[in-house]
């Protein structure tokens, strides 16, 4: 069965670096999700993506984050100047469309910022 | 904006007993509520989905009902085993959205 894949599993980044998260959506989606989860917490929705631009964004998603569709495969998530609150699990989903599809998330990269 | 409220958030069951798990929902113009389970350090995993013109969905061991009426929706899992043990989360979808909102999550322990 098809996965979402996640890369790095862990990143370790000391506070004001950039750091970039790379995700390989299903192939035959179309809509591409980063959501965080901090420890022990709910998952949050950060942003959505279609067509190359994005399609809804959430409050947490603000001007250090910005979101890039690479090239065919890769989606990727950059936070320009972490801080220690971006200490979280982050999951990247896709879907085949937007509407009442199912989201499928990959495994995760677990961001510590020091 | 939406918001996803569930209970309980832990639940112990013994081996075989029926475990429920509610969610209510503020926004009546969300249309698709998706159930996750979450093992240790791992993905959230899509067990069960519903959408807003279906009453009951049924899987195996696994079934949902939704009232949207009463804006709220539910896990039932019967038979329970001790691999059923996790964080399940609820979500749910505004009609044209396409952000999943999440509860806050239900710990099940299934013991034997």
């Amino acid at each position: 069965e098809p996965e979402v894949t996640q890369t790095p599993s862990h990143q370790v980044t000391q506070m004001g670096q950039e750091v970039i998260l790379r995700c390989v959506p299903i192939s035959n989606h179309l809509y591409f999700y980063w959501y965080r989860q901090i420890l022990g917490q709910k998952v949050e929705f950060l942003v959505s993506f279609y067509n190359n631009e994005i399609s809804e964004k959430s409050e947490i998603f603000d001007d250090q984050f910005s979101v890039e569709r690479p090239d065919g495969s890769n989606f990727t998530l950059k936070i320009r100047s972490t801080k220690l609150e971006d200490s979280a699990m982050y999951f990247c989903a896709s879907s085949v469309l937007g509407d009442r599809q199912p989201q499928h998330f990959g495994d995760g990269t677990r961001l510590s910022i020091l | 904006g939406e918001n996803v409220e569930q209970h309980p958030s832990t639940l112990s069951v013994q081996e075989g007993d029926s475990a429920v798990i509610k969610c209510t929902y503020s926004d009546s113009a969300s249309n698709y509520f998706p159930w996750y389970k979450q093992e240790l350090g791992k993905r959230p995993q899509l067990i069960i989905d519903i959408r807003s013109n279906v009453g009951e969905k049924k899987d195996q061991r696994i079934a949902v009902t939704l009232n949207k009426t009463a804006k709220h929706f539910s896990l039932h899992i019967t038979e329970t085993q001790p691999e059923d043990s996790a964080v399940y989360f609820c979500a749910a979808r505004v009609q044209a959205g396409t952000a999943l909102i999440f509860g806050k999550g239900t710990t099940l322990s299934v013991s034997s």
